[in-house]
């Protein structure tokens, strides 16, 4: 089994405040890991990835990875309106080339 | 610099039908995969083209199926159309089959099923 696992939410957050999205995944063998932010009617579009444990920071974006307890999170600081969207965790399972696995996405709202 | 471009962006087809879906990979990418992605779920992985070759397959019927062109550019078919078809079909574009890359979305066609 693949499974990629995020609370759907909604999440709200007011504007300013940090937003704090959690993704777990099943495969141990994972290589790499993706947060994808999806509005409403459009496609996903690539926020961040992160391939090593630890934090990767990204202007106000930070993507935390621990494999042993099989766990990814996004950080959004100073969290916007415009930050209101649909955000997808993906996996890249061990063997699988560069196939993604979703997660279903937590819907994020940032009340003004 | 294009990025990954689809056509059409949206289509109302019947049961029963057949459709073809277009995709043209970011410039200086080899790699298209197709996604399909159910209201409020995330996108499923249906396959992989690299070298004009179907490479990986999720778990999709044989009504699904594809092409690469000598252009990297991909076609998705799909067959006896069910009323469960209807979704937003997303093509992926990134380089090579490696792990540990990222991959960019195209608009992705709406696909309705009558």
């Amino acid at each position: 089994q693949k499974e990629v696992e995020q609370n759907s939410g909604p999440l709200s957050v007011p504007e300013g405040a940090i937003a704090s999205l959690n993704c777990t995944y099943s495969d141990r063998g994972s290589q790499s890991f993706f947060w994808y932010r999806q509005y409403s009617g459009k496609s996903p579009e690539l926020i961040m990835f992160i391939y090593s444990n630890g934090d990767k920071e990204d202007g106000r974006f930070t993507a935390q990875l621990n494999k042993a307890s099989q766990y990814v999170s996004l950080l959004i600081r100073d969290s916007q309106p415009s930050d209101s969207a649909t955000y997808l965790c993906a996996v890249n399972p061990t063997n699988t080339g560069n196939q993604f696995y979703f997660g279903t996405g937590t819907s994020l709202t940032v009340i003004p | 610099d294009a990025g990954v471009t689809q056509s059409p962006t949206h289509l109302i087809k019947t049961r029963g039908q057949q459709v073809t879906l277009r995709c043209s990979p970011k410039s200086g990418h080899d790699t298209v995969s197709w996604y399909q992605q159910a209201l409020g779920q995330g996108p499923q992985f249906i396959f992989q083209y690299y070298e004009e070759e179907e490479r990986q397959r999720g778990n999709f019927p044989d009504r699904f199926s594809g092409h690469q062109f000598p252009n990297y550019s991909s076609e998705l078919n799909v067959n006896a159309l069910l009323l469960g078809d209807s979704a937003l079909y997303l093509c992926a574009s990134s380089s090579g089959l490696r792990a540990n890359t990222e991959a960019f979305f195209g608009q992705g066609t709406r696909l309705t099923v009558v």
